[in-house]
């Protein structure tokens, strides 16, 4: 069964911080890794994807990385802002048979920047 | 350019009761993929269409429909609704899909009482 995993499950930290979210899975045969951050009452936004080739891709104070072999990923934010606070959720997708793709959802980080 | 809307924004129904969502691509995007949300589920996918065709389906009952237009707006269909069908209930466009960037919607609230 393709499985996401997220940890931690909440995180807290100082405005201005770094910070970094975990993402482990187990789906195959895996496509792509999307991370997304989602406000309270809001849709999610995307904010990487990566395909099994990348191994690292930014979005301004947002850096993620996939090591393929191990099936984990990461997400790093720089110099947190209070506008970081939300939850951050991954997502893997596996190719199916005929072509399209599958997304298997984590539940998700709920970040808090405190000032 | 406008993004992708979903009416209506907040609903509720009774139990047995069914219930038609709309979503509105973005200009351009053909696919459109439709998700549920609940605090205990998590985000779940249920199904995705790309140019008027169920290209791709999530592990849900039967109840759960849904169909694509040929502007390529999209509808979704819950039958004979259940107490555990109350979610935050999201859509999502993309240009192509696959590994395009996706974009959601604000969601439709829905509570089944």
């Amino acid at each position: 069964k393709n499985q996401v995993e997220q940890s931690p499950q909440s995180l807290i930290i100082l405005e201005g911080k770094n910070c970094t979210l975990q993402c482990n899975y187990t789906v195959s045969p895996f496509s792509n890794l999307r991370w997304y951050k989602q406000d309270t009452g809001r849709g999610p936004v995307s904010l990487t994807i990566m395909t099994f080739s990348e191994n690292t891709k930014s979005n301004g104070r947002y850096t993620a990385t996939l090591d393929a072999d191990t099936k984990q990923s990461s997400l790093h934010i720089t110099a947190s802002q209070l506008s970081d606070s939300a939850s951050y959720i991954c997502v893997v997708s596996a190719l199916s048979s005929g072509g399209s793709y599958i997304p298997t959802f984590g539940r998700g980080t709920s970040l808090i920047v405190h000032p | 350019k406008a993004g992708v809307t979903q009416t209506p924004r907040y609903l509720i129904k009774t139990r047995g009761q069914q219930v038609t969502l709309s979503c509105s691509p973005i200009s351009g995007h053909r696919s459109v993929s439709w998700y549920q949300q609940t605090p205990g589920q998590g985000l779940q996918f249920l199904f995705e269409y790309f140019s008027e065709t169920q290209r791709n389906k999530g592990n849900f009952p039967g109840r759960f429909s849904g169909r694509q237009f040929s502007n390529s707006r999209s509808e979704m269909n819950v039958s004979t609704l259940e107490l555990g069908d109350s979610a935050l209930y999201l859509c999502a466009s993309t240009r192509q899909g696959g590994t395009d960037t996706q974009y959601f919607g604000p969601g439709t609230r829905l509570t089944v009482l």
